[in-house]
C-alpha cells in the first residue's frame, strides 16, 4: 500500500540531547512537509522540500533542521535549541506541480522531554 | 497575510443532529485553494474535501456537505444525522502560493451515543 510511515510513533527527549523524526513516502510525490501541531493552535509548517536537495524554512524553523538526499525520506532533527520541543509532529507529501495541491499526512510522531 | 479562523474551539452533539463546523478565511489572492481534513483520534490527518476560487458551487457527500461563499470568504462544513464516528478534530485550510498550507486552529467535535 502507498503511504507516509513516521517512525518512531512515541519519542521521549533528553535536555540537550538531539533527536531525529523519521518520514518516509512511497508515493512517488516530489514535495514534502513538516508540520508541528500544539493544542489550541492548529498545525504550523517548520520545513518544506519541493524536490530532491532542496528545503525551505518554513514558519517557526528556528531549533530544527532537515535533510532530502533521497525523494522518498525527509527526516527532522529536532535539535536543543529548541527549547519547547515536546509537541505532535506531522510529515505530509504531495505533487508540487499538481494544482489540486492535496498533501497527505503521515499518523505522527508524538514528541516529549524527560 | 493569509489567514484561516475556526472560531469554535469544541463543538458537542448528540448522535443524529446535525452540526455546522465554520470556516472563515482571509487572502488577497484572487486565485485559491480551501480544503477540510479530518484527525481522528489515531493523529492522522485525512483529506475530506478541496474547493477552488473559482467554484462556488455547494457539494454534498452521504452525510457531508460544504457551503462556499465567496461573499463572506467563509467555506463552512455540516454533517447530517451525525454518528459517534464523526468524533474527531476537523480543520479547515488554505492554501497559499507554492503550495503550502494555513490551516485554522482546529474543531473538536464529540459526538456522544
Amino acid at each position: 500500500d502507498g503511504g507516509i510511515t513516521q517512525s518512531p510513533k512515541y519519542l521521549f527527549r533528553k535536555e540537550g540531547q538531539n533527536v531525529t523524526l523519521s518520514c518516509e513516502q512511497n508515493l512517488n510525490h516530489d514535495a514534502m512537509y513538516w508540520y508541528r501541531q500544539d493544542p489550541g493552535q492548529g498545525l504550523r509548517l517548520i520545513y518544506y522540500s519541493q524536490i530532491v536537495n532542496d528545503f525551505q524554512k518554513g514558519d517557526i524553523a528556528e531549533g530544527y533542521s532537515v535533510s532530502r538526499e533521497k525523494k522518498e525520506s525527509f527526516p527532522l532533527t529536532v535539535t536543543s535549541a529548541q527549547k519547547n520541543p515536546t509537541a505532535f509532529y506531522l510529515c505530509a507529501s504531495s505533487i508540487p506541480s499538481d494544482s489540486i495541491g492535496i498533501q497527505y499526512f503521515g499518523a505522527g510522531t508524538r514528541l516529549s522531554v524527560l | 497575510a493569509q489567514k484561516v479562523t475556526q472560531a469554535q474551539t469544541e463543538i458537542s452533539v448528540v448522535e443524529k443532529e446535525d452540526v455546522t463546523l465554520d470556516c472563515v478565511y482571509e487572502t488577497r489572492d484572487t486565485t485559491y485553494y480551501l480544503f477540510w481534513y479530518k484527525q481522528p483520534p489515531s493523529g492522522e490527518l485525512v483529506f475530506l474535501i478541496r474547493r477552488n476560487s473559482f467554484d462556488e458551487q455547494n457539494e454534498i457527500s452521504g452525510r457531508y456537505s460544504w457551503n462556499f461563499q465567496k461573499s463572506t470568504s467563509s467555506f463552512n462544513f455540516t454533517i447530517t444525522a451525525s454518528q459517534v464516528v464523526d468524533s474527531a478534530v476537523y480543520f479547515c485550510a488554505l492554501r497559499e502560493y507554492g503550495n503550502k498550507l494555513v490551516f485554522g486552529a482546529g474543531t473538536i467535535l464529540r459526538v456522544k451515543s
